[in-house]
């Protein structure tokens, strides 16, 4: 495996279940990030992880909640979602600091999320 | 604060035509500006980025563009369209702190034979 992969590819779950997204890069980078894709709106940073440490939250809801347990994966984990979170997720990652300026993201190709 | 806006949330031309998608942005300190491309059902792909060596940027898949300061602008051409071009293309900005990137909403472009 190459680049950055996120599984699962699509998931479906109920407004009071559990679950989790995963995702591993194996490009060496020692920063990750969770941006949020929604139709019609720009893709939203939520978290970014730097050397497995969380250097950026923005203002994401608490029924979101990261974990970065070593440079190679990041996790999503949700709980209590709303209808309105339903969107795809799309983790990135980047060598060096957190884009650095200069330095771009690789993306994976994203969970697609549906909260019923 | 660093911003991008795209003007035109779709674009069609006919293939072999030329290709141009507008960006404009606004930053506070010298930008790092970047263009991606995202084909359906799939994350997103880089297609060049500008870090101050050379205001006219050359990328992948034949696009380019051109970093105008007086303009702020940094618009993405590619001189004859391809049936494989036609994705959403979204261009970004370097966030002041250097932490991350700020996407524009988007342009979908079509390309009809």
């Amino acid at each position: 495996e190459t680049g950055v992969t996120q599984t699962p590819r699509h998931l479906v779950m109920g407004m009071t279940n559990k679950k989790s997204l995963k995702c591993e890069q194996h490009l060496g980078h020692n920063a990750m990030y969770w941006y949020k894709q929604s139709a019609k709106k720009p893709l939203e940073l939520m978290f970014v992880y730097s050397l497995e440490e969380r250097v950026e939250n923005n203002s994401v809801p608490s029924r979101f909640s990261p974990e970065c347990p070593n440079s190679s994966h990041l996790f999503l984990h949700l709980h209590t979602l709303q209808p309105e979170d339903s969107a795809l997720y799309l983790c990135a990652s980047s060598q060096d600091r957190p884009t650095g300026g200069n330095t771009e993201a690789f993306f994976g190709q994203g969970t697609r999320l549906t909260v019923v | 604060a660093q911003s991008v806006t795209q003007l035109g949330s779709h674009v069609s031309v006919s293939e072999g035509a030329l290709v141009l998608l507008r960006c404009n942005y606004s930053s506070s300190v010298p930008p790092y500006l970047f263009w991606y491309v995202q084909y359906p059902n799939q994350g997103l792909q880089l297609l060049l980025k500008y870090t101050s060596a050379a205001t006219l940027v050359k990328g992948i898949n034949g696009f380019e563009a051109e970093f105008k300061k007086s303009e702020t602008s940094f618009h993405l051409t590619k001189p004859s369209a391809h049936m494989s071009d036609a994705a959403e293309y979204f261009c970004a900005v370097s966030n002041q702190a250097g932490t991350a990137l700020i996407f524009g909403k988007g342009t979908t472009l079509s390309v009809s034979s």
